[in-house]
């Protein structure tokens, strides 16, 4: 039973436009939750948080907006740049202080 | 300072092989988890280790195993290799378990392949 899931395998955006990368969770016990941006052949790079005490943190031109009642959480990058094609992952710390992570989306920023 | 180094690249074994895969974390992180990649499964958790303690496990056989030294480098080892065992092995490290005082860094990972 996957608790943090990411139901678009992949998006494709033009450059300059908005990007919005979206992720559902189940467990309402989670509180924190992270996005990693991964290339291949490399390991995850963090990204950005949120705490649940927050609903939105923005850092440059990334935001993650939470909301709590929905378990939905979505990142924004806005303008999209070709660099950040990508594959970007939404994670999530549970009761047990595990990360969880969705399967992931592929994100494309075409020139 | 210098990152998360996981030790070999890339592996190639046969069916039946065992092996091992190996975590430097960074200087000072005590904690080191293993992350399982396949295409279209994400990012898998096997375990973490703290303190050369194992705290948490994820749902692997027990084929997948690990441990961690005083160092807090950290070894996996894969028993009986399968060929569904092909994927990308992450190691991420933090200064200390779940959310704390940093997020967890990750390596570039070992791409194992069983032929």
């Amino acid at each position: 039973d996957q608790q943090v899931k990411q139901n678009s395998p992949s998006l494709s955006v033009q450059e300059g436009r908005i990007s919005i990368l979206n992720c559902d969770y189940t467990n309402s016990m989670f509180d924190y939750f992270l996005w990693y941006k991964k290339y291949p052949a490399e390991g995850p790079t963090f990204l950005i948080s949120i705490s649940s005490i927050k609903d939105k943190n923005e850092d440059g031109r990334f935001t993650v907006f939470l909301n709590k009642s929905a378990k939905h959480l979505s990142l924004h990058i806005v303008p999209s740049q070709p660099g950040d094609s990508a594959v970007y992952f939404c994670a999530s710390y549970n009761a047990g202080n595990m990360l969880t992570f969705g399967g992931g989306t592929r994100l494309m920023v075409k020139p | 300072k210098a990152g998360v180094t996981q030790t070999p690249r890339y592996l190639i074994k046969t069916r039946g092989q065992q092996v091992t895969l190996s975590c430097s974390p960074i200087s000072g992180h005590r904690s080191v988890s293993w992350y399982q990649q396949t295409p279209g499964q994400g990012l898998q958790f096997l375990f973490e280790y703290f303190s050369e303690t194992q705290r948490n496990k994820g749902n692997f056989p027990g084929r997948f195993s690990g441990r961690q030294f005083s160092n807090s480098r950290s070894e996996m080892n894969v028993s009986t290799l399968e060929l569904g065992d092909s994927a990308l092995y992450l190691c991420a490290s933090s200064f200390q378990p779940g959310q704390g005082l940093g997020e967890a860094f990750f390596g570039q990972g070992t791409r194992l392949t069983v032929v």
